[in-house]
């Protein structure tokens, strides 16, 4: 059984530009989540897709933009980087999202902004 | 709106001893999940241990527990006989949503270290 893999591992932007992280999901799952975890802070919610479509989104502003492809695997694309945006991007998927189900975790993403 | 509290940022623990994390919550939903997550130095959150709000007995998986306690609104994951390799960060965490749109709200963790 394949698990959740992200790529890359890291990347270092400067402010104004744009990036793209892409994961795929274990196999047989078809949700995925996207969380933001800044250094010393538990992660945080950005959205989740469930069949290609935005299945719930956090607080985050509209930069922050996502896609899940038929085969369940995503991408979290950021437009416009800010210092702020600096931090560990995790990516989870599930075989469901319910509230029973735990999320398998990926890597990450660090990303730092210059 | 939902929280988890961890008020441990560190901790120690001689190794092959038992150690309890502490997490309490908050929520208003009478359904909900609570999750233990171990986050090694690497970054990869590694799935612990889950306990259902309904569930009547303590959730455990080899050397965790889970000790909940409902009307304290309080999740504890116990680990026991502590190995050099559980020194990580770990996290609590509750799921919230509705229908089929569920994300985990985390705490912001305790380190715990595992002296030889």
């Amino acid at each position: 059984e394949t698990g959740v893999t992200q790529s890359p591992t890291h990347l270092i932007k400067t402010r104004g530009q744009q990036v793209t992280l892409r994961c795929s999901s274990q196999s047989g799952h078809n949700t995925v989540s996207w969380y933001q975890q800044a250094l010393g802070q538990g992660p945080q919610f950005i959205f989740q897709y469930y069949r290609e479509e935005e299945n719930g989104r956090g607080n985050f502003p509209p930069r922050f933009s996502g896609l899940q492809f038929p085969n369940y695997s995503s991408e979290l694309n950021v437009n416009a980087l800010e210092l702020d945006d600096s931090a560990l991007y995790l990516c989870a998927s599930s075989l469901i999202s319910y509230l029973n189900q735990p999320q398998h975790f990926g890597d990450g993403t660090r990303l730092s902004i210059l | 709106a939902q929280k988890i509290t961890q008020t441990q940022p560190g901790m120690f623990v001689q190794e092959k001893e038992a150690v309890t994390l502490d997490c309490t919550y908050d929520t208003s939903d009478q359904s909900y999940g609570l999750f233990w997550y171990k986050q090694p130095s690497s970054g990869e959150m590694i799935f612990l241990i889950y306990q259902g709000s309904y569930d009547e007995q303590n959730a455990t998986e080899g050397r965790y527990s889970l000790n909940f306690q409902k009307a304290r609104k309080s999740a504890n994951l116990v680990i026991s006989a502590s190995q050099l390799g559980d020194s990580a960060m770990y996290f609590c965490a509750m799921s919230a949503g509705m229908d089929s749109s569920y994300k985990l709200i985390f705490g912001s963790g305790t380190r715990l270290l595992v002296r030889p």
